[in-house]
């Protein structure tokens, strides 16, 4: 079952431009959005979240937006860089505690190629 | 500050083979968590440990995969034995808990090819 969904396989932008990647959810009891950043032969590495109380979080020059209602979040890169080339992953959970299940489940992957 | 550890990076094995996945946690994680890639789509959860106990393993292939964190460190998973839909990249990540807020640090993964 796809609770997660990153309908858009790949989005090309030139340098400078503004990305933005998208992210639909389908189980309301996730509480906690998170985007992870993937180089080809690397794991994947934390990026930005975002809980469910609030709708915006930036941190420098990414931003993540999430719309409870439509269940919908998006990932906005301003300005685009060339090493921002990579594949994101939109993932989402429950944020239990400690020892509990936090049941996170991630989309398939968006590849972003910035053009110099 | 050493990363999360993964050996080995590439192995290809025949159906029906026995294979084992080695991860080293990030000094001090308590939790542990096992995924696997297949090509083409995201990261899906196969196990949470917290310390050496079992947190959850509802998306486990139990019939055929196992997992073990012996002393709450490192951690082995197993596949056997493999089917040709096993072939995908194995992740192990770590955590210095199991809330969600704190970050998950994924090691390089190991590449599975079954033919």
């Amino acid at each position: 079952d796809q609770q997660v969904k990153q309908n858009s396989p790949s989005l090309s932008v030139q340098e400078g431009r503004i990305s933005i990647l998208n992210c639909d959810y389908t189980n309301s009891m996730f509480d906690y959005f998170l985007w992870y950043k993937k180089y080809p032969a690397e794991g994947p590495t934390f990026l930005i979240s975002i809980s469910s109380i609030k709708d915006k979080n930036e941190d420098g020059r990414f931003t993540v937006f999430l719309n409870k209602s439509a269940k919908h979040l998006s990932l906005h890169i301003v300005p685009s860089q060339p090493g921002d080339s990579a594949v994101y992953f939109c993932a989402a959970s429950v944020a239990g505690g400690e020892y509990n299940n936090n049941d996170m489940r991630f989309g398939a992957g968006t590849r972003l190629t910035v053009k110099p | 500050e050493a990363g999360v550890a993964q050996s080995p990076r590439y192995k290809i094995i025949e159906k029906r083979q026995s294979v084992a996945f080695w991860c080293n946690p990030i000094s001090g994680h308590a939790t542990l968590y096992w995924y696997q890639q297949i090509l083409g789509q995201g990261p899906k959860l196969l196990i949470q440990f917290q310390n050496n106990g079992v947190v959850d393993d509802s998306q486990l292939p139990k019939d055929r995969f196992s997992a073990e964190r012996l002393k709450g460190v490192d951690s082995t998973l197993k596949i056997q034995p493999a089917k040709l839909e096993d072939s995908a990249v194995y992740l192990c990540a770590s955590s210095a808990s199991g809330s969600s807020s704190y970050e998950q640090y994924f090691g390089p993964g190991t590449r599975l090819t079954v033919t």
